[in-house]
C-alpha cells in the first residue's frame, strides 16, 4: 500500500536557523507525484511544490529548497534562515493514481523569535 | 481568481440538526474534492467529483453524510442528523485532473463543532 511517513511530529527551531522537514514514502508506482502543503494557523492549505518521480532535481525557490531521493525514498523540505511567519503545519503528500492524495501526517514547525 | 471559496468559515451546531457545507470551486477545473480534518485521523478524503459525477465515495463516514455537485461552479456537503463525532474542520478541495498529478487547491475550511 503506498504510504506516505513524516516521523517529526513537532520542531521548534529559532528564527534563522535552518530546518529540514522528512518524508518518507512508499509506492508500487513507477510514476508517481509527491507534494509540499502548508498549513498556518489561520487554517488554510496552500500548495508548495509538487514533484514527479522523473525529475530528481533539486528545487529551491527563495528560502524554500526541496531533495527529492529516489534512492531513498525521500522528499525532504528545508528552510533556510527560518522566520516566525514559517511557524506552521507542513503536510507531505503522495498521489495514488490519477486524483486520490495520500497525506503525511504532517510536521508542526514552531519558529521562536 | 478568488480560489475556492467555502461557506461558512465557522458553523456551530446542536446534536441532530443539519448542517450544510458550501464550496464554490476554482472556474475551469474539472474535479472537486471534500476532505474531512481531524486531530486523530489527520486529512480523510470523504469524496470526489469529476465532471460534476462523483467517482469515489468510498470515504463518506455512513448515511448522515451527502455531497453534490449540481453544477461545475458549486458543490455542498450535507450531515444530517449531526453528531459531537462530525465535529471536524471540513475543506473542499479543486483540481484540474487530467492524466496524473493534480495540484489540488484547498478552500479556507468549515469548522463545525457540534455541541
Amino acid at each position: 500500500a503506498q504510504k506516505v511517513t513524516q516521523a517529526q511530529t513537532e520542531i521548534s527551531v529559532v528564527e534563522k536557523e535552518d530546518v529540514t522537514l522528512d518524508c518518507v514514502y512508499e509506492t508500487r508506482d513507477t510514476t508517481y507525484y509527491l507534494f509540499w502543503y502548508k498549513q498556518p494557523p489561520s487554517g488554510e492549505l496552500v500548495f508548495l511544490i509538487r514533484r514527479n518521480s522523473f525529475d530528481e532535481q533539486n528545487e529551491i525557490s527563495g528560502r524554500y529548497s526541496w531533495n527529492f531521493q529516489k534512492s531513498t525514498s525521500s522528499f525532504n523540505f528545508t528552510i533556510t534562515a527560518s522566520q516566525v511567519v514559517d511557524s506552521a503545519v507542513y503536510f507531505c503528500a503522495l498521489i495514488e493514481g490519477t486524483y486520490k492524495y495520500i497525506f503525511g501526517t504532517g510536521t508542526r514547525l514552531k519558529v521562536l523569535a | 481568481d478568488a480560489g475556492v471559496i467555502q461557506s461558512p468559515r465557522h458553523e456551530v451546531t446542536e446534536m441532530g440538526q443539519e448542517v450544510t457545507l458550501r464550496c464554490k470551486p476554482i472556474s475551469g477545473h474539472n474535479s472537486l474534492f471534500w476532505y474531512r480534518q481531524t486531530m486523530m485521523r489527520g486529512l480523510e478524503l470523504l469524496i470526489y467529483f469529476n465532471n460534476n459525477v462523483p467517482i469515489d465515495d468510498s470515504g463518506m463516514p455512513e448515511d448522515r453524510f451527502s455531497a453534490k455537485m449540481p453544477n461545475a461552479s458549486f458543490s455542498t456537503l450535507k450531515i444530517q442528523p449531526s453528531e459531537p463525532r462530525d465535529s471536524a474542520v471540513y475543506f473542499c478541495a479543486s483540481s484540474l485532473v487530467d492524466r496524473g498529478g493534480n495540484i489540488q487547491y484547498f478552500g479556507a475550511g468549515t469548522r463545525l463543532s457540534v455541541l
